[in-house]
């Protein structure tokens, strides 16, 4: 069966750039979508087919895909975004989602 | 604005089957442009796709629940729901109705989530 990896957790300074990275074989063949989730609240979209930005989405989220990893890019990182991110990919007849990447802003 | 809305028991016995009804309202599920579908989130865990739905009623499962798992929809209520058979105390989790895009060969994003509800299994 298909599987997304995600680096448990990732800590950045307020301002900087946090990079989440989900791997799987042949991602970049695949439209990989990432989600923020908080604590208590559903996930949200924050990036799809690679490097699409939703409306409402601010700008410092964005996405890139190389060979089999895809990578969220957080520029100016806030307190705000601190959460869980998800990466999600369809492969064959399945979704499937990465383990998730706690990240802490601090 | 689209809205998706979990219903359904909090509680279920365990070897008792789950039952669940996502309602939607501000878009019609009988969109050819979009599957719905189901994903659990155990208590401090991860997402885990349960399986989607399209508005023709073709069905795509997670192969680690198929066996147990049977989505369906009424078009005329807007609504789909999910049946999860057998279940364990390894089925609690947070159930989240969604809609995923639908690109012709596959589904890409999920782009709206429910808020979610909480199902318990225990005696």
């Amino acid at each position: 069966s298909y599987e997304l990896t995600q680096s448990p957790s990732v800590s950045v300074s307020p301002g900087q750039t946090a990079s989440i990275t989900c791997s799987g074989d042949k991602l970049g063949d695949k439209y990989a979508s990432w989600y923020q989730q908080k604590p208590g609240q559903s996930p949200v979209l924050v990036i799809y087919q690679h490097k699409k930005r939703p409306s409402g989405i601010p700008e410092r989220f964005s996405g890139s895909t190389s060979g089999n990893t895809a990578t969220l890019t957080i520029s100016g990182t806030q307190a705000l975004d601190e959460g869980d991110y998800y990466c999600q990919a369809w492969d064959s007849t399945t979704v499937v989602f990465g383990g998730g990447t706690k990240l802490t802003v601090l | 604005q689209l809205q998706l809305q979990e219903s359904g028991p909090g509680l279920v016995k365990p070897s008792e089957t789950l039952s669940l009804i996502c309602t939607v309202s501000g878009a019609s599920i009988s969109s050819s442009s979009y599957y719905w579908g189901w994903i659990r989130q155990p208590p401090g865990k991860g997402l885990e796709w349960i399986g989607s739905i399209y508005y023709s009623g073709s069905t795509y499962y997670n192969p680690s629940l198929k066996s147990r798992v049977t989505i369906s929809l009424d078009t005329s209520k807007n609504q789909f729901s999910l049946k999860l058979s057998s279940v364990t105390a390894a089925d609690t989790a947070v159930y989240y109705c969604a809609r995923h895009d639908y690109y012709g060969a596959g589904i890409t994003q999920t782009d709206y989530w429910g808020q979610g509800t909480l199902v318990t299994v225990s005696s």
